[in-house]
């Protein structure tokens, strides 16, 4: 069964600064895709960016920037010049088939 | 375009009751995906219906049912409920869900607490 990890459950950064968060996972497949979701407090779950397994180019969405190690089964999110608005609960999402399978997420704060 | 709409937001329901929770998809979207999500247990899928049909089950006893009408919207049904049951409950929207969706579109979810 396809897993996906996130090892850190809370990171902060300051204000303007850049973090890394992390996600592996676990799947036998060769073809599927990869999100990363943040969810404010408003709950709301918000695509910030994804990126097809079979494209070896690192997609980047304005501030945001993925790092994808197909062959480790990486997945982290890098989020640069932080602002106070990207405070929230961060999943890594893997889909292949019918359905997704999301981490456990990753709490982000940010510090003014 | 109007997003996914998730009715209602909180709900109040004591053991034992049953619970009925609506999703009104992105319009044209034809797959709904429902999740129930707990601080102990992260997000878990619960079911997906494309076209009025259930395409996929995830891990969750009978007494989490769910249904799609004719034109996309779905229900989730929870009979007898528990309170381990209290939980946030997402659903989102593809258009064809599956291994041809390429992003689902979440709504606000749905506060279920039972007391």
């Amino acid at each position: 069964a396809q897993t996906v990890t996130q090892s850190q459950p809370e990171m902060s950064v300051q204000e303007a600064e850049t973090v890394t968060l992390s996600c592996t996972y676990d799947t036998s497949e060769s073809d599927y895709y990869l999100f990363w979701y943040k969810q404010p407090p408003s709950r709301q779950m918000i695509l910030v960016i994804r990126q097809e397994a079979y494209k070896q180019q690192n997609a980047t969405e304005n501030r945001f920037s993925v790092n994808f190690q197909k062959a480790a089964k990486s997945f982290s999110l890098k989020i640069s010049d932080s602002q106070l608005g990207d405070a929230a609960m961060y999943f890594c999402a893997y889909c292949y088939g019918q359905n997704f399978v999301f981490g456990p997420g990753t709490r982000l704060s940010v510090l003014p | 375009k109007a997003g996914v709409t998730q009715t209602p937001r909180y709900l109040i329901k004591t053991r034992g009751q049953q619970v009925t929770l609506s999703c009104s998809p992105i319009s044209g979207h034809r797959s709904v995906s429902w999740y129930q999500q707990t601080p102990g247990q992260g997000l878990q899928f619960l079911f997906e219906y494309f076209s009025e049909t259930q395409r996929n089950k995830g891990n969750f006893p009978g007494r989490f049912s769910g249904r799609q009408f004719s034109n996309s919207r779905s229900e989730m049904n929870v009979s007898t409920l528990e309170l381990g049951d209290s939980a946030l409950y997402l659903c989102a929207s593809s258009l064809r869900g599956g291994a041809w969706s390429t992003e689902a579109f979440f709504g606000q979810g749905t506060r279920l607490t039972v007391v």
